[in-house]
């Protein structure tokens, strides 16, 4: 069974920080997916970022960068110089490679809050 | 670009009443997920729709149906209300594969904020 923890539920830093976020996922596919979405106070769900099981390589865009390490099932998020306007609850999220069975699941959410 | 639009995006209802949810998905794409949001929870996967036809379904009670439609719009019927009902309500949309074969990310929409009351 495909299953998604994110042990942190809430973390407080303060503007300037960086902050990682954890992801730790589960899965008997070996092709899959994962995923990081951000919901602000307004409530949409922003899609951040894919990474599939076949590419580790990290990512950085801008402030922000992903670590992808099969080996320990992570996929963990990181903001440099945190801002106030990244303060939301941030997803991350497994998708099982093809067919039907491609749903999104999604882990409990870290909420984020950046003090000025 | 167009992006995934739901209605209404508010509502109120009283117990044992009906709703339907509207979802317009983007353009081309060929499949249509609903999740429902407790408040402070995480989404939960209803039912997804791939080119019409039902492909997967997950925690929808037997009280809610969907279905999509040929211009690819789905519909959410929820009936005999319940309390617990209360929550946030997304429509996603995709184009399972891309031009490398490879699953790509789901769109959502603003979501429907249901009070059941």
């Amino acid at each position: 069974a495909q299953k998604v923890t994110q042990a942190q539920t809430e973390i407080s830093v303060v503007e300037k920080e960086d902050v990682t976020l954890d992801c730790v996922y589960e899965t008997r596919d070996t092709t899959y997916y994962l995923f990081w979405y951000k919901q602000p106070p307004s409530g949409e769900l922003v899609f951040l970022i894919r990474r599939n099981s076949f590419d580790e390589q990290n990512e950085i865009s801008g402030r922000y960068s992903w670590n992808f390490q099969k080996s320990t099932s992570s996929f963990n998020f990181t903001i440099t110089a945190s801002q106030v306007v990244d303060s939301a609850v941030y997803f991350c999220a497994l998708s099982e490679g093809g067919g039907a069975t491609n749903k999104l699941i999604f882990g409990t959410g870290t909420l984020l809050a950046v003090q000025p | 670009a167009a992006g995934v639009i739901q209605s209404p995006r508010h509502l109120i209802k009283e117990k044992r009443e009906t709703a339907t949810l509207k979802c317009y998905p983007i353009p081309r794409h060929d499949t249509v997920y609903w999740y429902q949001q407790g408040p402070g929870q995480d989404p939960q996967f209803l039912i997804s729709f791939y080119e019409k036809m039902q492909s997967d379904k997950g925690s929808i009670p037997d009280r809610f149906s969907a279905q999509q439609f040929s211009d690819y719009h789905s519909e959410l019927n929820m009936s005999s209300l319940e309390l617990g009902d209360s929550a946030l309500y997304f429509c996603a949309s995709r184009n399972v594969l891309d031009r490398h074969n490879t699953l790509t990310e789901a769109f959502f929409g603003q979501g429907t904020r249901l009070t059941v009351v």
